[in-house]
């Protein structure tokens, strides 16, 4: 049973405009979500999170949004520059309990930023 | 150190052989995690530590995966009898608080 998951393999933007990674996850225990970035050779980057308990958190050009609701949660990042253009992780993590300390990922969004 | 680092960068093993993968975290980091990432795929959660103690090794695939960090720093991960499906890159993080881990490059492993 995947927990978090990521439908969308990959997302294609021109530069300039929004980039929207979305992310679904079935386990309502989730203390926290994080988006990671990763270029390839290398491992992923933390780039936001967001408490369970919020709805929007904002860092600069990146906006997270949960939906508690829907189970479902988005990256938006506005506006999309080249650089941008990676691997995206989204990942659910359990700050208490039985499964404190674990993080369980998506398997990951490519966003291809075009000049 | 400035980030996480791990060595080797690449591994390649012939089935049955018994290779080590190694871990060396951001220091001051209590906390440092070991995942699996299959081609395609996000990283699997294989174990945690906090400090020296290992406090969940629930995604450990089977006993012939070991991890062991002594001293509460340096880590190593130990695969036994290394089988084809064990291929795969390896990642280390460590943390200060817990979630939000800072992730090292990587050990791709290649069994033959």
């Amino acid at each position: 049973d995947q927990q978090v998951k990521q439908n969308s393999p990959s997302l294609s933007v021109q530069e300039g405009r929004i980039s929207i990674l979305n992310c679904d996850y079935t386990n309502s225990m989730f203390d926290y979500f994080l988006w990671y970035k990763k270029y390839p050779a290398e491992g992923p980057t933390f780039l936001i999170s967001i408490s369970s308990i919020k709805d929007k958190n904002e860092d600069g050009r990146f906006t997270v949004f949960l939906n508690k609701s829907a189970k479902h949660l988005s990256l938006h990042i506005v506006p999309s520059q080249p650089g941008d253009s990676a691997v995206y992780f989204c990942a659910g993590y359990f700050l208490e309990g039985t499964n404190a300390g674990k993080s369980t990922f998506g398997d990951g969004t490519t966003l291809t930023v075009k000049p | 150190g400035a980030g996480v680092s791990q060595s080797p960068r690449y591994k390649v093993a012939k089935r049955g052989q018994d290779v080590a993968l190694r871990c060396d975290p951001i220091s001051g980091h209590v906390s440092l995690f070991w995942y699996q990432q299959a081609l395609g795929q996000g990283p699997e959660f294989l174990t945690y530590f906090q400090n020296e103690a290992q406090l969940d090794k629930s995604g450990l695939p089977s006993d012939r995966f070991f991890a062991e960090r002594p001293e509460g720093s340096v880590s190593t991960l130990k695969i036994q009898r290394t089988q084809q499906e064990d291929s795969a890159v390896y990642l280390c993080a460590s943390s200060l608080a817990g979630r939000k881990q800072f992730f090292g490059p990587g050990t791709r492993l290649t069994v033959l």
